[in-house]
């Protein structure tokens, strides 16, 4: 069963500590993507990464940080940085990062600050 | 740069009506043009997608959408609304030479019985 996971589901986070949000996909696709959704606010692209080892700033990345160690495997951290982490949390993933490729989506993840 | 506008927040269609959500784009160069549809608390679903060639792109669950390059506009169609299209829907573009998908904000389809 080929697809996108991501976890947790919720996630709750006191405010000045940092969390992580998993994503893996099982798909063999080379691009991988964080996006931010906010009400009213469609996505925002936080990083993405084409290629194992590297990952590029995407227009809202300050607060954030990524690694990708492994190609199935995007994991993000919202850090205390991040003055407004509350939102839903997608990640994507497609085949090349070509402009024509499709991305896929994960089911996401709701973090709420308490 | 690249951009793209959905007009309208919300649609409202009765079931079994055809239904329309607007998406312009604008870009320079050549527009890749995608339409993902989502439900509540869960991912983004693709519908379709436009590269080149014909204009009327088909797509899952009996959508359609047609690009207009003099009017850059790349608008989603259903000849019939369902009940169970009630959604949120966005429009992307990526244009030849950027590195990525830009998304718009969205626009709720409520399909009333």
């Amino acid at each position: 069963d080929g697809g996108i996971t991501q976890s947790p589901k919720y996630l709750f986070r006191k405010e000045g500590q940092n969390v992580t949000l998993s994503c893996e996909q099982n798909l063999n696709h080379d691009a991988m993507y964080w996006y931010r959704q906010d009400p009213g606010q469609g996505l925002r692209l936080i990083y993405y990464s084409q290629i194992v080892n590297d990952f590029q700033k995407g227009d809202i990345a300050e607060g954030y940080s990524v690694s990708r160690e492994k190609k199935e495997s995007f994991p993000l951290t919202v850090t205390s940085a991040q003055k407004n982490p509350t939102a839903f949390y997608l990640c994507a993933s497609s085949l090349a990062g070509g402009p024509i490729d499709t991305q896929y989506f994960g089911p996401g993840t709701r973090l709420t600050v308490l | 740069a690249q951009s793209v506008a959905q007009p309208e927040d919300q649609v409202n269609v009765a079931e079994g009506n055809p239904l329309t959500v607007k998406c312009t784009y604008s870009v320079s160069g050549n527009p890749y043009l995608f339409w993902y549809v989502q439900y509540p608390n869960r991912g983004l679903q693709f519908l379709l997608k436009y590269i080149t060639g014909d204009n009327l792109v088909k797509g899952s669950y009996g959508f359609e959408a047609e690009f207009n390059k003099s009017q850059t506009s790349f608008h989603l169609k259903k000849p019939s609304a369902l009940v169970s299209d009630s959604a949120l829907y966005f429009c992307a573009v990526r244009a030849s030479g950027y590195s990525t998908l830009t998304f718009g904000k969205g626009t709720m389809l409520l399909v009333s019985p």
